[in-house]
């Protein structure tokens, strides 16, 4: 257990709908980044922010977006969702000094939220 | 635009027998590499690098980088059937903290 939580678990929805994942990050974690997992595109950076702030942008689509809260919590937000959309999303969190740029230390991932769009 | 390359796709070898999982890389400011094991959900890590010809170990898993040529490997001896999953590889640059990460290499270990 890396300490990193996600929910929820499964999500299975319909084309065109929009739906919210959350992620609690490690206590102590100032970072929080998203992934996305499918068959054919492997392990992508979507986005992280460092303590509320937006930090770094990655292949992240003009659909989604991303909050972190003052509690350090975070919520990607996928909305008129397409069948592609269908994967794994994963949040990971690192300590992250340095402000939330590069650093050495390593990310922790969360058990992932399986999004299923019919 | 950072990439990294994986060898072989995917191995099938029996308990006991000795894997060597191949990594390249071509990252624009290299700052490090990170081994990743994938089972059924999130990539748990193993290894961090960020010097050549440093190896790190864990148990029956030794890791290695070779910052001239670009690679890194990941050797597992002894396996076990525990072992079978997926090990990613992934780099970090030095504009940021984002992983940029491998296809992977698909391990199973039959007994």
């Amino acid at each position: 257990d890396s300490g990193v939580t996600q929910t929820p678990k499964h999500l299975i929805t319909a084309t065109g709908q929009r739906v919210t994942l959350r992620c609690s990050p490690r206590s102590g974690d100032l970072s929080v980044y998203w992934y996305q997992q499918s068959l054919d595109q492997g392990l992508q950076f979507l986005i992280q922010y460092y303590n509320g702030e937006e930090r770094a942008k990655g292949n992240i689509l003009e659909r989604f977006s991303a909050q972190q809260f003052p509690d350090l919590h975070s919520e990607l937000n996928l909305s008129s969702l397409e069948l592609g959309d269908s994967a794994l999303y994963f949040c990971a969190s690192s300590v992250a000094t340095s402000g939330g740029y590069s650093s050495y230390n390593e990310q922790f991932f969360g058990p992932g939220t399986r999004l299923t769009v019919l | 635009e950072d990439k990294v390359v994986q060898s072989p796709l995917s191995l099938v070898v029996h308990e006991g027998d000795t894997v060597t999982l191949n990594c390249s890389y071509e990252v624009t400011n290299f700052r490090s590499l990170l081994w990743y094991k994938q089972e059924k959900k999130a990539p748990t890590f193993l290894f961090m690098l960020t010097s050549s010809g440093i190896e790190k170990k864990s148990g029956r898993l030794s890791s290695i980088l070779d910052k001239k040529e670009l690679f890194s490997i990941l050797n597992i001896t002894a396996t076990q059937t525990g072992d079978s999953a997926v090990y990613l590889c992934a780099v970090k640059n030095n504009a940021g903290n984002m992983l940029t990460f491998g296809g992977g290499t698909r391990l199973m270990v039959k007994p």
